[in-house]
C-alpha cells in the first residue's frame, strides 16, 4: 500500500518570501503521478501543481514549483513570493498511474504567510 | 463547467437522525469518489464509483453508511443512523479516469456535518 507522509504539520514564512514543503512517499510502482492541493480557510481543495513520475522535469505552476526526487521518493513544493492568500492547508497526494483507488493523501502542512 | 457540486453546504442534525448528503459530478467524469476530512484522521476515502458501479466501499465506517449513484449525473451519500461521531466534512470529488490517466481529482466545496 502507498503511504505519504508530510514531516510539517505547521508552517510560517513572510510575505514576498519563499518557502519550501516537504513530502515524502513511499510505493512499489514506477508509474505514477503526485500532486499537491491547497485548502485555505474557504475549504474548498484547489489543485496546485501535477507532477508525472516518468518526467524527470520538475512541474512549474507561475510561483508554485516542485523538487522531484524519484529515488529518494520525495516531492517538495516550493511556493516563491508568498501573498496573504497563500495561506492554507497544503496535501500532497500521490496517485497510481493506472486509475483508481489508490489516490493517498498525505496528512497536510498548514502554512502560514505573514505580513 | 460548473465544477462538482455538493449540497448541502451545512448540516446540523440530532443524533439518531437520517443524513443524505448529495453531490453532482462534473459532466463527462467517469469517477466519483466520496471522502470525509476530519482534524484526527485527516482525508479518508469512503467508496468510489466507476461509471456509475461502486469499486471499492472498504473505507465505509460501518453498516450506518451507504452510498448510491443512480445515474451519471448524481450521487448520494447516507448516514443512517447518524451519530456524534459522524460530525466531520465530507467532500465529492470526480475525475475523467480511464487506463493512464492523470486527470487529477476535482473536489466539491464539501458538506460540514454536525451531529449533536
Amino acid at each position: 500500500a502507498q503511504t505519504v507522509t508530510q514531516s510539517q504539520p505547521e508552517m510560517s514564512v513572510q510575505e514576498a518570501e519563499t518557502v519550501t514543503l516537504s513530502c515524502t512517499y513511499d510505493t512499489s510502482e514506477s508509474n505514477y503521478y503526485l500532486f499537491w492541493y491547497k485548502q485555505p480557510p474557504s475549504r474548498q481543495m484547489i489543485l496546485v501543481i501535477r507532477q508525472e513520475a516518468y518526467k524527470q522535469q520538475n512541474a512549474t505552476e507561475n510561483r508554485f514549483s516542485v523538487n522531484f526526487q524519484k529515488a529518494a521518493k520525495s516531492f517538495s513544493l516550493k511556493i516563491s513570493d508568498s501573498q496573504l492568500g497563500d495561506t492554507a492547508m497544503y496535501f500532497c497526494a500521490f496517485m497510481k498511474r493506472v486509475h483508481g483507488q489508490n489516490f493517498v493523501f498525505g496528512p497536510g502542512t498548514r502554512l502560514s504567510v505573514l505580513p | 463547467d460548473a465544477g462538482v457540486i455538493q449540497s448541502p453546504r451545512h448540516e446540523v442534525t440530532e443524533m439518531g437522525q437520517e443524513v443524505t448528503l448529495r453531490c453532482k459530478p462534473i459532466s463527462g467524469h467517469d469517477y466519483l469518489f466520496w471522502y470525509r476530512q476530519t482534524m484526527m484522521r485527516g482525508l479518508e476515502l469512503l467508496i468510489y464509483f466507476n461509471n456509475n458501479v461502486p469499486i471499492d466501499d472498504s473505507g465505509m465506517p460501518e453498516d450506518r453508511f451507504s452510498a448510491k449513484m443512480p445515474n451519471a449525473s448524481f450521487s448520494t451519500l447516507k448516514i443512517q443512523p447518524s451519530e456524534p461521531r459522524d460530525s466531520a466534512v465530507y467532500f465529492c470529488a470526480s475525475s475523467s479516469g480511464g487506463q493512464a490517466s492523470n486527470s487529477p481529482l476535482h473536489f466539491g466545496n464539501g458538506t460540514r456535518l454536525t451531529v449533536t
